[in-house]
């Protein structure tokens, strides 16, 4: 059964470093999203991406955060400048785009920031 | 703006017995809804969904969720937890015209021998 997967599963960075987090979604799916979850706290949408751009972002998402597609298997979201709070978990996401399609969720990476 | 409330974040009951998780939704207009499980260290798994259609949905491993649009619910139920029931549960809502999923705070699952 086809399933979206992340990669690292856990990344450990300093302050102030970048970070890409990797995620390959499932292969005939259009929508593509992130979301993260924060130790203990609810899951938060950050960002859906269709057709090459972004089509909807969250208060959370700013100009630290970016997005793409870099080929036709890849997504990534980028953090420029990580900050203590940006520690969570990241979830990639993906589904066809048909109205009522669920999102199917890879597995996560975890983002420590020291 | 559309919301979810879970009541309760932490639910026990002996193996064997029902379970129920509560989810209440805001939304204005006729929402998308999930439920999702999320076993320890893994990913967000999907149980059930409603989008239209009937309001009583069956999902995988016993699950199942009422929709009721007068009461703003989403309770899953399950008639007899197992063991492996034990895990953490999400609500989500997802309005027409939107594709972001909005989750609940999610409840965790203790089934007790």
């Amino acid at each position: 059964e086809p399933e979206v997967t992340q990669t690292p599963s856990h990344q450990v960075t300093q302050m102030g470093q970048e970070v890409i987090l990797r995620c390959v979604p499932i292969s005939n799916h259009l929508y593509f999203y992130w979301y993260r979850q924060i130790l203990g706290q609810k899951v938060e949408f950050l960002v859906s991406f269709y057709n090459n751009e972004i089509s909807e972002k969250s208060e959370i998402f700013d100009d630290q955060f970016s997005v793409e597609r870099p080929d036709g298997s890849n997504f990534t979201l980028k953090i420029r400048s990580t900050k203590l709070e940006d520690s969570a978990m990241y979830f990639c996401a993906s589904n066809r785009g048909t109205s009522g399609n669920e999102q199917f969720f890879g597995p996560g990476t975890r983002l420590t920031v020291l | 703006a559309q919301s979810v409330t879970q009541l309760g974040s932490h639910v026990s009951v002996s193996e064997g017995a029902l379970v129920l998780l509560r989810c209440n939704y805001s939304s204005s207009v006729p929402p998308y809804l999930f439920w999702y499980v999320q076993y320890p260290n893994q990913g967000l798994q999907l149980l059930l969904k409603y989008t239209t259609g009937a309001t009583l949905v069956k999902g995988i491993n016993g699950f199942e969720a009422e929709f009721k649009k007068s009461e703003t619910s989403f309770h899953l139920t399950k008639p007899s937890a197992h063991m492996s029931d034990a895990a953490e549960y999400f609500c989500a809502v997802r309005e027409t015209g939107t594709y972001k999923y909005i989750f609940g705070t999610g409840t965790r699952l203790k089934v007790l021998a």
